[in-house]
C-alpha cells in the first residue's frame, strides 16, 4: 500500500549549520507534500508544503525538494538553530485517498551547541 | 484567533471503560481531523468530520467513533478500551473539507491501565 517514511530516525547538526531531512514515498500518484514540525509536548506545527507539479519551494530558512522520479523529498533549514529541535515530518496526500494525510515516521533533529 | 484546544490533555482510564475526547477548531475552520500518534505506528489518520458528518475514515475498529457539532466542534469517543489504545490523540483543523494544510492542537494523551 502508499506509504512515506524517513531515511534516518535521528540527526544531529551543530548550531548554524545546515539540516537536510529526507523522505521517501512509495505512491506516484501522491499529489501534494507537507512538512511538519513537532516539538516535545506540542502537536505538528505545518512547516511548508509542495504539490507535486513543482520541484523546489522556498520559505523563511526552509526549502523543499522534491523529486518525483525518485520519490524522494527533502527539508533543508538554513542556518539552524537551537529552537529547530524538534521532530520532523512528512506526509504526502493522494487525492484519491479523499485527501486524507499519510505521515512518514519522522526524524528527530537535534541541534548542538 | 485562537488554535485548535483540545480537552481533557491528560487521561488515565482502564481497559473496557470508554473516553470521550473533545477538540474545538480555530474559528471559522469546518473541518475536524483525528489522529493516533503512537511510538510504533507513528500518525495514523482516525477520520474526518465537515459539516457536522463523517467525509474519510482510516482503518480503525468501530470502537473508535466521532461526531461534529453545528458550532464545528468534534468529540471522539473510544469504546471498550485496550492497552493498545494508549497513545497521543490528535485534533487538526482545516477550512475546508479534505483541506491539505491542517492545523494540529496539542493532543490528549491517553493511557490505559
Amino acid at each position: 500500500g502508499e506509504s512515506v517514511g524517513l531515511h534516518l530516525p535521528t540527526l544531529s547538526v551543530q548550531e548554524g549549520d545546515n539540516s537536510i531531512i529526507n523522505c521517501a514515498y512509495s505512491n506516484s500518484a501522491s499529489d501534494y507534500f507537507i512538512w511538519y514540525k513537532q516539538e516535545s509536548g506540542k502537536g505538528p506545527q505545518f512547516i511548508i508544503d509542495i504539490r507535486s507539479n513543482m520541484d523546489k519551494r522556498q520559505g523563511q530558512r526552509v526549502t523543499v525538494l522534491l523529486n518525483k522520479t525518485v520519490k524522494h523529498l527533502s527539508l533543508q533549514i538554513a542556518a539552524t538553530q537551537p529552537g529547530d529541535s524538534a521532530v520532523y515530518f512528512c506526509a504526502d496526500v493522494f487525492s484519491g485517498s479523499a485527501r486524507q494525510l499519510t505521515f512518514g515516521s519522522g526524524t528527530q533533529l537535534t541541534v548542538l551547541p | 484567533k485562537a488554535g485548535v484546544t483540545q480537552t481533557p490533555r491528560y487521561l488515565i482510564k482502564t481497559r473496557g471503560q470508554q473516553v470521550t475526547l473533545s477538540c474545538s477548531p480555530i474559528s471559522g475552520h469546518r473541518s475536524v481531523s483525528w489522529y493516533q500518534q503512537t511510538p510504533g505506528q507513528g500518525l495514523q489518520f482516525l477520520f474526518e468530520y465537515f459539516s457536522e458528518t463523517q467525509r474519510n475514515k482510516g482503518n480503525f475498529p468501530g470502537r473508535f467513533s466521532g461526531r461534529q457539532f453545528s458550532n464545528s466542534r468534534s468529540e471522539m469517543n473510544v469504546s471498550t478500551l485496550e492497552l493498545g489504545d494508549s497513545a497521543l490523540y490528535l485534533c487538526a483543523s482545516s477550512f475546508g473539507q479534505g483541506a491539505y494544510e491542517q492545523y494540529f492542537g496539542p493532543g490528549t494523551r491517553l493511557t490505559v491501565t
